[in-house]
């Protein structure tokens, strides 16, 4: 079956780069997302790549996708108080148009003054 | 702007009780989820949909039930509710074809 593993904390310096791991087990997964959790509110994708892609770049944000390693990878570059929340890596199997997802457990990133 | 509402916040209920939650999406999105979300465990698909009146079991469908007679709206029933089945429920939806689901903002339920 499915699996999708992410620690569960980091702590980064504002001003610094956060990279948020996350490793997955199904290999015929089409696409791979991140999404973000703030405080009381429900999740908002952040960013996606498609499977046959290595890296993907928008703005502050760089997704790095291992396929071999099944490892996938969110860095925030210059983090900022705003960035504080729960990521999420999730994974898509199924029909294009019917896709599930299967989220990771979620990573609580924490900003230090 | 998508926007994806749940009929409660927070809701207490107590152990037997009949429990509905509701979720209406104002986009027209043919697909619809229910999550629970649970510390250190994530978000866990418990049902969705991808029609009218369709419904597939997700990963831990147990004692849970769903219905989605009109497009917009997907609700969630707990039957009994159990203390087991406290937790953050979340409600998403998303059109076919376009890889983003859209979230509610959740439904922090309590069964004492």
């Amino acid at each position: 079956g499915e699996d999708v593993e992410q620690s569960l904390f980091l702590s980064v310096r504002e001003g610094d780069s956060s990279v948020i791991n996350c490793t997955y087990t199904d290999s015929s997964s089409t696409y791979l997302y991140w999404y973000k959790q703030e405080p009381g509110a429900g999740l908002q994708l952040l960013t996606y790549i498609f499977s046959n892609m290595d890296m993907k770049q928008d703005q502050r944000l760089t997704v790095l996708l291992n396929k071999k390693d099944k490892h996938l990878s969110l860095r925030i570059a210059d983090t900022q108080t705003g960035d504080s929340a729960i990521y999420f890596c999730a994974e898509s199997m199924g029909n294009f148009g019917n896709e599930k997802l299967t989220f990771g457990t979620g990573t609580r990133l924490t900003i230090i003054p | 702007d998508v926007k994806v509402t749940q009929s409660s916040r927070y809701l207490v209920k107590r152990t037997g009780e009949k429990v509905f939650l509701e979720c209406v999406q104002d986009m027209d999105h043919e697909n619809m989820f229910w999550y629970r979300q649970d510390p250190g465990l994530g978000l866990r698909l418990i049902y969705f949909s991808y029609d009218v009146k369709m419904k597939e079991k997700g990963d831990i469908p147990e004692g849970y039930s769903v219905s989605r007679e009109k497009k917009e709206r997907f609700s969630l029933i707990l039957e009994s509710a159990s203390t087991n089945q406290t937790s953050m429920y979340l409600c998403a939806s998303m059109r076919k074809t376009v890889n983003e689901q859209f979230f509610g903002p959740g439904t922090r339920l309590t069964v004492l």
